[in-house]
């Protein structure tokens, strides 16, 4: 069964703080997307990996970094969260290549910055 | 970043009634997803369309991949209270993909 975690479900944190969000996934997928989600804008994507070690800026990438040291987990770093930052963050992620091209999402982690 | 145009925005339905959105692009997509989100929670998969012209169901509900390529439906029959959340369309262009900003769907009992 396909299964993509992320490591918290609600954060609370304050401004200039530095934040980790953390992704596993267990599918052994190559690619890997982060994306924040917020009321009348949808979902915008802010990073994605196509494998160990990559990444992609996305539409919104200011003020975010990533890292994917290992297949399994990606994971997004505020450096200095800001109350704009606050939102709805999902990670998800699918393979390469082949016919299964379907993208699997996390619960998402919802983050409150004071 | 593109979007695709979702509709409707939100439905307001009794239980029992059909319901059907649906998705539109400027661009051609080589994958169709349909998605549904309930509040406080990820999105879940609900169909993957592959092929222009494609129809697929999964129980009561049933999508179909545009012959142009550029759009999609989704369409619920006999609705049922539990059927209530946000839907999603996506499609996939290269690498990436692009959603609809949503269907809001209330099912009144």
């Amino acid at each position: 069964d396909v299964k993509v975690t992320q490591s918290s479900r609600y954060l609370v944190k304050r401004t200039g703080e530095k934040v980790f969000l953390e992704c596993v996934q267990d599918m052994d997928h190559e690619n890997m997307f982060w994306y924040r989600q917020d009321p009348g804008l949808g979902l915008r994507l802010i990073y994605f990996s196509y494998d160990v070690k990559m990444k992609e800026k996305g539409d919104i990438p200011e003020g975010y970094s990533v890292s994917r040291e290992k297949k399994e987990r990606f994971s997004l770093i505020l450096e200095s969260a800001s109350t704009n930052q606050t939102s709805m963050y999902l990670c998800a992620s699918r393979h390469r290549t082949g016919g299964e091209k379907t993208q699997y999402f996390g619960p998402g982690t919802r983050l409150l910055v004071l | 970043g593109q979007q695709l145009n979702q509709s409707p925005q939100s439905m307001f339905i009794q239980e029992g009634e059909d319901v059907s959105m649906n998705c539109t692009s400027s661009s051609i997509f080589n994958t169709w997803l349909w998605y549904k989100q309930e509040p406080g929670e990820g999105p879940v998969l609900l169909i993957a369309l592959y092929k222009a012209g494609e129809l697929t169901s999964n129980g009561r509900l049933t999508a179909q991949f545009g012959i142009t390529r550029k759009d999609s439906f989704l369409n619920i029959s006999a609705s049922i209270p539990s059927d209530v959340g946000i839907y999603f369309c996506a499609g996939q262009l290269g690498n990436q993909f692009y959603f609809g900003t949503g269907t809001s769907l209330t099912v009144i009992p």
